[in-house]
């Protein structure tokens, strides 16, 4: 079983729905959960940040950790067409260790 | 600020070449990391340094090397090239302080071994 699941899609959604994104994790160990957006040919960069379970609210997105569950989501609320790109979900265990990553997730946000 | 910055942004090797990769950053992070993208996955981690002097190995360290001589730059070496890394490489930082902790990744290098 791999550490950090996450279905690489794509995802394919109209503009202006919400768009819930997940990964299951086995490693009771994680408690810093992020969320990164990579658009094509660029590096990640850092949407959002939980630490533990709860849920975290920025703008548009939504990030809910349950530690219980070993399951994190982001929620996009009225996706753009310039959300399109491949969100991964890293977390780690011990603060400024390395991350573990999902292989990401395609989403495409139709105008 | 730069941020991260990474050269060459890209790269074709030969089967055993050899070539560095190299990171710098000016944000003043302690921690460094490197990390490769396959297609279709999410990134693997390398190597990573928690300060000048210091660094230690990730989930997939066979085949490369690091140094960390100064705060800002964080290196990758590749001896002996093989079609197996052939990647997409990123360079992070991140700080030390209390409270939310932020990786910033630079552009990448994209390396083809033939």
């Amino acid at each position: 079983q791999k550490e950090v699941e996450q279905d690489p899609g794509p995802l394919s959604v109209p503009e202006g729905a919400i768009v819930s994104l997940n990964c299951t994790y086995s490693n009771s160990a994680f408690q810093y959960f992020m969320w990164y957006r990579q658009y094509s040919r660029k590096g990640p960069e850092l949407l959002m940040y939980t630490y533990s379970s709860g849920n975290k609210e920025d703008g548009r997105f939504t990030a809910q950790v349950d530690k219980s569950s070993k399951y994190i989501s982001l929620f996009i609320r009225d996706s753009q067409p310039s959300d399109s790109a491949t969100y991964l979900c890293a977390m780690r265990a011990i603060r400024l260790d390395g991350l573990t990553f999902g292989k990401g997730t395609h989403l495409i946000i139709q105008p | 600020n730069a941020g991260v910055t990474q050269t060459p942004k890209f790269r074709i090797l030969k089967i055993g070449q050899s070539m560095t990769l190299q990171c710098t950053q000016d944000m003043n992070h302690n921690y460094m990391y490197w990390y490769r993208q396959d297609p279709g996955m999410g990134l693997k981690l390398i190597y990573y340094s928690v300060g000048a002097g210091i660094t230690d190995k990730g989930e997939v360290p066979n085949g490369y090397n690091v140094s960390r001589s100064t705060t800002e730059d964080f290196p990758l070496r590749l001896e002996l090239a093989a079609p197996s890394q052939t990647s997409v490489y990123f360079c992070a930082s991140s700080y030390t302080s209390w409270g939310e902790e932020t990786q910033y990744f630079g552009p990448g290098t994209r390396l083809l071994v033939l």
